[in-house]
């Protein structure tokens, strides 16, 4: 049983540049978070897939970020135009619904914006 | 608002000791759920152990167990018999009914000395 990964783990660009960020989730579970870490605090929710639709959406969602679950298994996470502000480590998790709804982490993706 | 506090910044243990973390929560829904999370250097959030708001008895999973002392709104983390590679940051979360993404403490770091 693979866990949640995460697609690229680092990721250093310019500001004003585009980024993409992918998550593939545990194979059976059909919801999938997206949080956002900044160093010496707690990860913040970004949006939440429950298999292809998006039924929750952060104000720290700014227009500049869009998130997809084509088919309900991976995910990606575009930031558009991206500012130094955006510099974070971006977490994905998936979880499977019913019982206590456990969310399983993956390795992130860190992001360093320059 | 739904929110999670956790007051110690850093915490030290001898190796083989116990330890408690603490953790306070605030919500007014009546069904919610309760994690602890383990965040090592490595960066990957690891799922240790979970309470429901509804749960007579505390939770146990290995050498962790949380005293959940619901009228006091609390939901302590304890790690019996501490060895080295449990130094890492400890999280605690929760979700309730209407709102499945987790709202995160800020975290302790949990530094264990041989």
């Amino acid at each position: 049983d693979t866990g949640v990964s995460q697609d690229p783990r680092h990721k250093i660009t310019k500001r004003g540049q585009n980024v993409t960020f992918r998550c593939d989730p545990i194979s059976e579970h059909n919801r999938l978070y997206w949080y956002r870490q900044t160093l010496g605090q707690g990860p913040e929710f970004l949006t939440y897939f429950q298999n292809e639709a998006q039924l929750e959406k952060s104000r720290l969602l700014s227009d500049r970020f869009s998130a997809e679950r084509p088919k309900g298994s991976f995910s990606t996470l575009e930031i558009q135009r991206t500012e130094q502000g955006d510099s974070a480590m971006y977490l994905c998790a998936s979880s499977e619904s019913g019982g206590a709804d456990e969310q399983y982490f993956g390795p992130g993706t860190r992001l360093t914006v320059t | 608002a739904q929110k999670i506090t956790q007051t110690q910044p850093g915490m030290f243990v001898q190796e083989k000791e116990a330890v408690t973390l603490d953790c306070t929560y605030d919500t007014s829904d009546p069904s919610y759920g309760l994690f602890w999370y383990k965040q090592p250097s490595s960066g990957e959030m690891i799922f240790l152990i979970y309470q429901g708001s509804y749960d007579q008895q505390n939770a146990t999973e290995g050498r962790y167990s949380l005293n959940f002392q619901k009228a006091r709104k609390s939901a302590n983390l304890v790690i019996s018999a501490s060895q080295l590679g449990d130094s890492a940051m400890y999280f605690c979360a929760m979700s309730y009914t209407g709102r499945r993404a987790l709202t995160f403490g800020s975290g302790t770091r949990l530094q264990v000395q041989p």
